[in-house]
């Protein structure tokens, strides 16, 4: 079946560093990614999506490109916030389905 | 304008009682979701509507697990003779989308129930 990999946590950066969070996929057919993010004390929110190959999401400063080729989904930013500190999840949702598929989620400390 | 809410936020049980769990999804959303997420976990998926329509419960984890969504809005989680292992933050999201794993789902903030 359908399932995500994160790379496992915790990820602990100073502030301003570079961060890459790795995320593979399986998947039949040809699914949308999305990040999510979950602040402390706060609910999921989307940070970015990609709906087919070669597509990149972005927003606040991180980005995503769909690898069809390496089934990739690497979350990046170039420099680091404090503010940037919270849980990330990576996630793939079929059309041919109404869920979402969930990684394990990765938990980001930024230090200033 | 609003978001997706749910109620109550933190439920406490004792093994063996029934829990019904409430979400209001954004106005107009078609599709519901329900998930489950322990701890340390990412969110589980439980069940799908569309409208009223329960158009996938492959995820509720035993037959003590109930959700229905009537008139198409408000949706309702029970959960019959709790057990421990049910402790967990139940997540409410809704989607605008029909084909719904294609579109971004909204979260509400989840009800944290423990089983004690």
């Amino acid at each position: 079946g359908d399932s995500v990999t994160q790379m496992e946590g915790p990820v602990t950066l100073s502030e301003e560093a570079f961060l890459t969070i790795n995320c593979t996929y399986t998947a039949t057919g040809y699914p949308s990614l999305f990040w999510y993010v979950q602040y402390p004390g706060e609910g999921l929110q989307l940070l970015l999506k990609a709906t087919k190959a070669d597509d990149k999401g972005s927003n606040k400063g991180f980005e995503a490109t769909y690898r069809k080729e390496t089934t990739s989904f690497h979350l990046e930013k170039g420099s680091v916030q404090v503010s940037d500190s919270a849980v990330y999840f990576c996630a793939l949702g079929s059309s041919n389905t109404g869920k979402l598929i969930f990684g394990q989620g990765t938990t980001l400390q930024v230090k200033p | 304008g609003a978001g997706v809410s749910q109620s109550p936020r933190y439920k406490v049980a004792k093994r063996g009682q029934d829990v019904a769990l409430r979400c209001d999804p954004i106005s107009g959303h078609v599709s519901l979701f329900w998930y489950q997420q322990a701890l340390g976990q990412g969110p589980e998926f439980l069940t799908y509507f569309q409208n009223e329509a329960q158009l996938d419960k492959s995820g509720l984890p035993s037959d003590r697990f109930f959700a229905e969504r009537p008139e198409g809005s408000v949706s309702t989680l029970k959960i019959q003779r709790t057990q421990q292992e049910d402790s967990a933050v139940y997540l409410c999201a809704s989607s605008s989308g029909r084909l719904a794993g294609a579109y971004e789902q909204y979260f509400g903030p989840g009800t944290r129930l423990t089983v004690t």
